[in-house]
């Protein structure tokens, strides 16, 4: 069965440093992965998505995913960290031949001033 | 312009009521799906219509019973609430099935059950 992990119930990094948020996964076949954010009392916005192609994927708000298909992982990073960014991050994999979404249980990332 | 849009946005309601969630998508998309997020933050699919034909229902008990009119719209019907049934629920649609169609979410519904 598809899955997707993320280790990490919170990241907290400081303003300007570069940030990381984890996540890996366990698909049988081609994966198809994907990054939301959820800011408090908001719905899930899109930020990108790895289908094929180049493993760098860049997406919305100066964020980017690396995919390492060797350690399972579509890690999420950006280079310079605003207050702005603090949310909460959902990692997915689509499973099946009907696009359904499974979510990892996601990250609060916490950057401070 | 909203793109998913819900309604209503907050719903307080006594167990064992009926109460419906309406959903609409403005971007002519084929498929649509209903979430819930749970209270601690855990978001798993319950149902999937394309072209408003049923194509994924995650047993979820049959006291919710999803409806799609037309393409734009799959509303949410559930009945005899329970306590449990509280959470967050969203509305989201794609293009359609394929691998790289993503999903677009809405702002969600707060149905707390008293």
């Amino acid at each position: 069965a598809q899955s997707v992990a993320q280790p990490e119930d919170q990241v907290n990094v400081a303003e300007g440093n570069p940030l990381t948020v984890k996540c890996t996964y366990s698909v049988s076949g081609n994966p198809y992965l994907f990054w939301y954010v959820q800011y408090p009392n908001r719905g899930l916005q899109f930020l990108l998505k790895y289908i094929t192609g180049d493993n760098l994927v860049k997406g919305s708000y100066g964020f980017e995913a690396e995919f390492n298909k060797s350690q399972t992982s579509f890690h999420l990073k950006k280079p310079s960290a605003l207050v702005s960014d603090s949310a909460l991050y959902f990692c997915a994999v689509r499973s099946g031949g009907y696009n359904k979404l499974i979510f990892g249980a996601g990250t609060r990332l916490a950057v401070h001033p | 312009d909203t793109a998913v849009s819900q309604t209503p946005k907050y719903l307080v309601t006594q167990m064992g009521n009926d109460k419906s969630i309406k959903c609409e998508q403005n971007l002519g998309h084929d498929t649509m799906y209903w979430y819930k997020q749970d209270s601690k933050k855990f978001l798993k699919i319950m149902f999937s219509y394309n072209n408003k034909e049923l194509i994924i229902n995650e047993t979820v008990p049959n006291r919710f019973s999803p409806k799609s009119p037309d393409k734009a719209h799959l509303n949410l019907h559930i009945n005899s609430l329970e306590l449990g049934d509280s959470a967050v629920y969203f509305c989201a649609s794609s293009r359609g099935l394929a691998s790289a169609d993503t999903q677009y979410f809405g702002p969600g519904t707060r149905l707390t059950v008293l």
